[in-house]
């Protein structure tokens, strides 16, 4: 029940394109979902976050959707740049311990 | 500028020894993390520090030790204990205990190999 399931585990979308990443969770106590984004031996740098008081988040080209009877939440990065590719991260945690359940990781590749 | 230290970035180590793993911090974030990251995983959490003198076992703290003695600072001990060493390891920091509290500031990492 603590996990966070992310898909796909690798995605290729060419430059301009719409980037989708997914994650769901099963334990209805979480109440912060954070996407991380992580470059190649660097640590996670938080992007976007959302709470479940509301469905969208938009910040820039990234936008988080939320579906909270589906239990589900996705990344959207619009007009995809071959800067974006990294490795993606979603997560959840409930309260303000800060313990966060990463999902497990999207490679993404955005070919110029 | 504010952030976290980790050192060594690379280390390698002989089955058999323990090697610690140095993570700072001057962001005065009260707590600290430590994950471990593996290929198709994600990040697991080892263990975590909410105030100096105290830390608790997150979900693969077997094998690995740790020390809060200073708010700065969250030595990782990987032991001989671990079957398993060899990943990235990552440590990080937030402010603890308030909203925001789960805003985690992490390092660059650390890549322990066991030869």
């Amino acid at each position: 029940q603590q996990q966070v399931k992310q898909s796909p585990q690798s995605l290729i979308v060419q430059k301009g394109g719409i980037s989708i990443i997914n994650c769901a969770y099963e334990n209805t106590a979480f109440d912060y979902f954070p996407w991380y984004q992580q470059f190649p031996g660097k640590g996670p740098a938080l992007l976007i976050a959302i709470r479940p008081d509301v469905s969208e988040k938009k910040e820039g080209r990234f936008t988080i959707s939320f579906n909270k009877s589906a239990k589900q939440f996705s990344l959207h990065i619009m007009d995809s740049q071959p800067g974006d590719s990294a490795t993606y991260f979603c997560a959840a945690s409930s309260g303000n311990t800060g313990k966060l359940i990463f999902g497990q990781g999207t490679t993404l590749q955005v070919k110029p | 500028d504010g952030g976290i230290t980790q050192s060594p970035k690379y280390l390698f180590r002989k089955e058999g020894q323990n090697v610690t793993l140095s993570c700072e911090q001057n962001l005065n974030h009260d707590a600290m993390y430590w994950y471990r990251q593996d290929p198709g995983q994600g990040l697991r959490l080892i263990y975590y520090s909410q105030i100096v003198n105290d830390f608790q076992k997150g979900d693969i703290a077997e094998g690995y030790s740790v020390s809060r003695e200073k708010k700065e600072s969250f030595p990782l001990t990987v032991t001989s204990a671990q079957k398993n060493p060899t990943a990235f390891y990552l440590c990080a920091s937030s402010i603890g205990g308030v909203p925001g509290a789960n805003v985690l500031t992490f390092g660059a990492g650390s890549r322990l190999t066991v030869l």
